[in-house]
């Protein structure tokens, strides 16, 4: 299994501004994930980071608003920018644990937009 | 139709009680199904894995898979307070590094 630090845990926002999240694995991972959950809702897929390659992002994000680095094998960075109150929601990310499909995640990054 | 549908609940129950949740899902190229437990204010943890069709067993949680039907579930015998939780069903095609497609949850609520 793979162990995930993600930070900042919350924040709150204005409109306008940027945030960015950071995603730490205690191993080499090739792949890792970002996703959204809104209330109620199940775990929407923004993007799936490969090392040494540009996110590939899903149907209905982009990568003007939702920027992602993926320097290393460890570590990954998500940005929201530009934010609206839309936006507000949990921001999580995953490990890929082989190519099985299992993934592991971090806490969250909780992230209100005023 | 959804890809993958799962009862939002709220399921109430009794401590001690058996506990089933499920899954419906419509691909049938699926073939390594997960459940994860989900604490309020933590992120998915990863409670049972299943590769095609069969029963898995841990501790006090079983998983079932009936891919011809397209539905698994996940049994908690004897339900502890401490299992209140939002439970999500996860599902992946496996080739490769595939991405996962999630149910909704369910929040399951034992009350002491």
């Amino acid at each position: 299994s793979a162990v995930i630090s993600q930070k900042p845990s919350r924040d709150i926002c204005q409109r306008g501004t940027s945030l960015t999240i950071q995603c730490q694995v205690d191993s080499q991972v090739t792949m890792m994930f970002w996703y959204r959950q809104q209330p109620g809702q199940s775990l929407t897929l923004i993007a799936t980071a490969n090392q040494g390659s540009e996110a590939t992002y899903e149907s209905g994000f982009v990568i003007d608003k939702f920027p992602i680095s993926r320097p290393n094998l460890t570590f990954s960075t998500l940005t929201v920018s530009n934010m609206s109150p839309e936006d507000s929601s949990i921001y999580l990310c995953s490990a890929e644990g082989g190519n099985n499909g299992i993934q592991y995640f971090g806490a969250g990054t909780r992230l209100s937009v005023l | 139709q959804k890809e993958v549908e799962q009862d939002p609940g709220p399921l109430s129950v009794p401590e001690g009680a058996i506990v089933s949740l499920n899954c419906t899902y419509s691909n049938s190229a699926f073939q390594y199904f997960m459940w994860y437990r989900q604490y309020s204010r933590k992120g998915p943890e990863l409670l049972m894995y299943t590769y095609s069709s069969g029963n898995k067993e841990d501790g006090r949680f079983t998983a079932q898979v009936d891919k011809s039907s397209k539905y698994i579930s996940l049994f908690i015998r004897d339900s502890q307070p401490s299992d209140s939780a939002t439970y999500l069903c996860a599902m992946s095609e496996g080739s490769g590094y595939s991405t996962l497609t999630f149910g909704k949850g369910t929040m399951l609520l034992v009350s002491p």
